[in-house]
Parts: C-alpha cells; structure tokens; sequence
C-alpha cells in the first residue's frame, strides 16, 4: 500500500515549456487535490475531484489544467510554464465524509521554472 | 485579512520544553481542525484533528479548540528534536474539506534543540 504517489521528484523547466505531473492513490478514496506550496502562503489549492469525473477550480487555477484519468489518477498539466509556477506541488486524496478524516498527501514534486 | 492567520516562526526550543503553536481564524463557519506535520521535503502528515470545540490528547500533543476566539491550539509536552518539523494547521466547514475547502495556515517551523 503506497498511499499516494507523485512523479516526478523533481523538475526544471524553461519557460513556455509544458509538463504534466503525475498522481496515483491505491487507498480507494474518491476525493483527490492538487495543491502548490510556496514560502510564505503556505498550502493553496489549485484544482481538486471530489469524485471520478469531476473538476473544480481551487484558488489558484490559472495556468494549470486538470485531468482525472480513473478513480486512481488525477494529473496536473502546465500548457506554458511560467516563472510563478516555480514551487513545491502536492497532490492529497480523501475518502468520503463519515470514512476517514484527513486528507492523505503524496511526497511532492519540486518545479523550477527557469 | 486572511481565513487562517498562523504566525511563521522560527520557534527554537530546548529539548523537553512545552511547545505552544496557535493559529486564529475568521471564518465562523469552521467545525473541523486538523493539525498537520510537515517533515523537510516531505509532504504534510495528519497529527491531530477535532471537532468543534474543546480538547483532545494524545500521547504528548494536546489540540485545544476556542470557537468563541476563533482560536485553536496544539501543545507538545517534553518536546523531542525529532518533533523538528513546520506545523500546518488547517480548517475547514465540512469533514476533511472534500469540498475543496480546507484552508491552510502558513505554517509555523519549530526546532527542538538537544
């Protein structure tokens, strides 16, 4: 049992370039979130699936685009990276309400945008 | 002013000390608290989580709830250089914020000194 997997660790981009990141749970959880870390603002989330074939904006979607592949996968893509994407990238999943209580996180992906 | 205010630190501690982390809130609609632990470079990890107001311990860490401050708190007795780590503490009005709505303090970086 993995939990929730992230690929890849690290990244350096330039910009204008385009990468997707990767995300896998095996824990069976229905909810899945994509969150960017930056020194002093803490956790924002960026998109999230509450369920398989779902999307929702978070606060701070723009430039980034979302897929939830399965039930499993929920991918996170940059069309044109850009300098202020330069963070630290979470993906999270959850369970429904009333099965678990937190939000389970992955190991993250370290994003350079040159 | 921001949902979630938590000051950043740095909090240095001698070895055994009682650590103290708080974070204040606005949003009155909050029911649920979490305290998470974030290890350098790794994704952030449940520590404690409660409901509403009032107490909860386990082992050495204490979370306390102040609805009516709007104020939460988690203490850390006889403190131990591996409890080194940023705590994030976060909220949300429903259970594990599946609705995309589990707001994040910045995080406050403690280091237990031996």
């Amino acid at each position: 049992n993995a939990g929730v997997t992230q690929t890849p660790k690290f990244q350096v981009l330039k910009t204008g370039q385009s990468m997707t990141l990767q995300c896998a749970q095996d824990m069976n959880h229905n909810s899945m979130y994509w969150y960017r870390q930056d020194p002093g603002m803490g956790l924002r989330l960026i998109y999230y699936s509450a369920s398989e074939g779902t999307t929702d904006k978070g606060e701070v979607p723009n430039g980034y685009n979302v897929s939830r592949l399965n039930k499993r996968e929920f991918s996170l893509r940059l069309e044109s990276a850009a300098p202020s994407q330069t963070s630290v990238y979470f993906c999270a999943s959850s369970a429904p309400p009333g099965i678990t209580d937190t939000q389970y996180f992955g190991p993250g992906t370290r994003l350079t945008v040159l | 002013q921001k949902e979630v205010e938590q000051d950043p630190g740095p909090l240095s501690v001698p070895e055994g000390a009682i650590v103290s982390l708080n974070c204040t809130y606005s949003n009155s609609a909050f029911q649920y608290f979490m305290w998470y632990r974030q290890y350098s470079r790794k994704g952030p990890e449940l520590l404690m989580y409660t409901y509403s107001s009032g107490n909860k311990e386990d082992g050495r860490f204490t979370a306390q709830v102040d609805k009516s401050s709007k104020y939460i708190s988690l203490f850390i007795r006889d403190s131990q250089p591996s409890d080194s780590a940023t705590y994030l503490c976060a909220m949300s009005p429903n259970y594990g914020g599946s609705q995309g709505n589990l707001i994040f303090g910045k995080g406050t970086k403690l280091s237990v000194k031996p």
